[in-house]
Formats: structure tokens, sequence, C-alpha cells
């Protein structure tokens, strides 16, 4: 099974600090089709996930611009540009290349 | 508004089934591969089955295959997961998924 590691497991931010979250993969996550299967989600304090960024650097319909997606193969990054106070809650990387797809054991952002 | 609304969790002793429901609106089912995701209570997020948008492929990891069924109804805009043979660790929430919709979760406790 693809083991995806996450760094660093929290992370805490003032108003307007850029923070970036690191998604490392045991295997390459390209596919033979050419995409990339590797999505970024936001779960908040008792809420459901969110889908913010697909395909490593989509951003998903409604999510702000402050949030990108970037890298390939088995090194990915998201970055918050100028985290907000509802940003804070657990971020988890997911690959869906390879199955079974794997999640991440997530980024949980607090706000300072 | 799209929407996914989870019904069937509930109490059930180890061994016994159940069966969740999950209906679709404000979106074409049939265009979309669905996903069912669990959370155990304070941990991250798994992946417990997928089904292609015809419901001719489902896929599983092996915690699950052989005991749990995802099926559709796309006439019924209706997603289900039969969970047979239940044990106390697949106690977590259900969520389903379309990946870019996510519904509010359904609670499954096994326990005698």
């Amino acid at each position: 099974d693809v083991v995806l590691t996450q760094t660093p497991p929290t992370l805490s931010a003032t108003i307007g600090q850029s923070v970036s979250i690191s998604c490392r993969s045991s295997q390459s996550l390209l596919d033979s089709d050419g995409d990339t299967y590797l999505n970024w989600l936001l779960q908040r304090p008792g809420q459901s996930p969110q889908l913010l960024i697909y395909s490593v650097s989509n951003l998903e319909s409604g999510v702000p611009n402050r949030f990108s997606g970037s890298g390939s193969e088995t090194d990915f990054t998201l970055k918050i540009s100028g985290v907000e106070a509802e940003d804070l809650g657990v971020y988890y990387c997911m690959q869906a290349t390879h199955a079974p797809f794997t999640f991440g054991s997530g980024t949980k952002l607090e706000i300072k | 508004e799209v929407q996914l609304v989870e019904s069937g969790g509930g109490l059930v002793q180890p061994g016994r089934s159940l069966k969740l429901s999950c209906v679709a609106s404000g979106f074409t089912f049939n265009n979309y591969w669905m996903t069912w995701i669990r959370q155990a209570p304070g941990k991250g997020l798994e992946w417990v089955a997928s089904i292609t948008n015809t419901g001719g492929s489902t896929y599983y990891p092996d915690s699950v295959k052989g005991r749990f069924t995802i099926s559709r109804d796309n006439a019924k805009s209706t997603l289900y997961l039969q969970m047979n043979s239940l044990r106390s660790e697949d106690t977590a929430t259900y969520y389903c998924t379309s990946m870019d919709a996510w519904g509010q979760g359904a609670s499954v406790t096994v326990s005698s």
C-alpha cells in the first residue's frame, strides 16, 4: 500500500502568515493515464471533510485562491498564502492513483 | 444545492449486519464515481469502498473486502453500503462522497 507521510503534524500560525504542508509518497503517484491523483482535504472541527485541491494543483470550485498545491511524483506541497481564522482544522493529503486509496495522517492547523 | 444525506447508522452487535444509504441531490449522480470513507473516533480518514458511475466495478481495501458491499441505484440517486460480519474496529463515522461533495456522516458503533 502507498504510504503518505505528512509533515508537520501540527502547525501554529498567525492570521496573515503563509504556511506550507508537505506530503511525501512511498511511490510515484503519476498514473499511466498521465494524471497524478493527489488531493488535499480540510476537515474543520466538527465538520465533514471538504475537497480543497485535486490532481496536485487544481483548485476546487469555491475554494479561496490563497490555497495552492504543487509537486510531482512523490513530493507534494499545500500552501496557504495568508492564513485566515476559518482555515483552522486538520488537513489531509489523499492519493487515488493506486488501490487501496490512502490518506496522510493529517496536519492540524491552529491559529495563534 | 449539492447534497449527500446518509442514513442507516446505529449501534450493532459484533458479527451482525447494517446497511447505510446515501441520497444524492443537486448534481447528476450517474456521472460520478462514489466512495465511502470512514473515520474512527479521534482518528484519521480511511477509504472503505468505491464504485464506478455505472456501478459496473467496485473497489475495496483488504480491511473490508468480503464483508462490505458498495452498490448504487442511479434511478434513485442513492448509494448503499452493506456491512456484514461487523467488528469493533468498524466503529466509525461513515461518509458518502463524490470527493467534491461530502455527506454529514453516519455513525456506526459495533459493540456488545
